[in-house]
């Protein structure tokens, strides 16, 4: 059990379009869901908290009108980039909190390549 | 602001083996510690967490970690690998006061395997 999908896997978009990515629990349901940056050899960075039925809560430094979150269920929760730039490229990975927050199962990921 | 650093970029070792990842992290009041171990084409899977209680804490396949506190640290060991054991770890550190569930990742030691 907790298994956490993400689609898509890899998006190539143009510079100024939007991008979205689902963040999915599959088998669980699951209140709080945290998406995460990556960049090459870099850890990964938490983006935001996204809380079903809430405002998402970002973290310092996020633009939260270019990352949009919408946690709309208890199973999935998207990530939208709007107006997306080359420097927004990257290895975006969501998790899903089970039993407690500390308790995330994570995502595949999605690459997302902007030209 | 705080960090986690693993002091491996890269690890090799040969079958049977043993294995010591270091991990140490800056904040000084009560964290909750874990470790993460990516296989090849694989999402983020937990190996162990540190709550409270006995420091030396087991996991799955054989893993377990030690927290000292006075060394701020979580080192994570194996006595014997397998091929199979080759992936990427990465240390998580939470609960040290920022949002929650929010998770700082150290940058992630890969580790190989020699048959």
């Amino acid at each position: 059990g907790a298994v956490v999908s993400q689609h898509p896997s890899r998006v190539i978009c143009k510079s100024g379009t939007s991008v979205k990515i689902e963040c999915r629990s599959l088998d669980f349901q699951a209140t709080t869901m945290f998406w995460y940056r990556q960049f090459p050899k870099q850890s990964l960075m938490l983006m935001a908290t996204s809380n079903e039925g809430s405002k998402a809560t970002y973290e310092q430094g996020v633009e939260k009108d270019k990352f949009l979150i919408n946690h709309a269920s208890l199973t999935l929760s998207t990530l939208t980039v709007t107006s997306a730039h080359p420097e927004d490229s990257s290895f975006y990975i969501c998790s899903a909190a089970r039993d407690s927050l500390y308790e995330q199962y994570f995502g595949p990921g999605t690459r997302l390549t902007v030209t | 602001a705080q960090s986690v650093s693993q002091h491996n970029h890269h690890v090799i070792l040969s079958e049977a083996a043993s294995l010591e990842l270091g991990c140490n992290y800056s904040y000084g009041g009560t964290v909750n510690l874990f470790w993460y171990v990516q296989y090849p084409g694989q999402h983020l899977q937990l190996l162990l967490k540190y709550f409270s209680g006995d420091p030396l804490v087991k996991g799955i396949k054989g893993f377990e970690a030690e927290f000292i506190k006075s060394k701020f640290s979580f080192n994570l060991r194996k006595p014997s690998v397998q091929w199979s054991d080759t992936a990427e770890y990465f240390c998580a550190v939470g609960g040290y006061g920022g949002s929650q569930g929010n998770l700082i990742f150290g940058k992630g030691t890969k580790l190989s395997v020699k048959p």
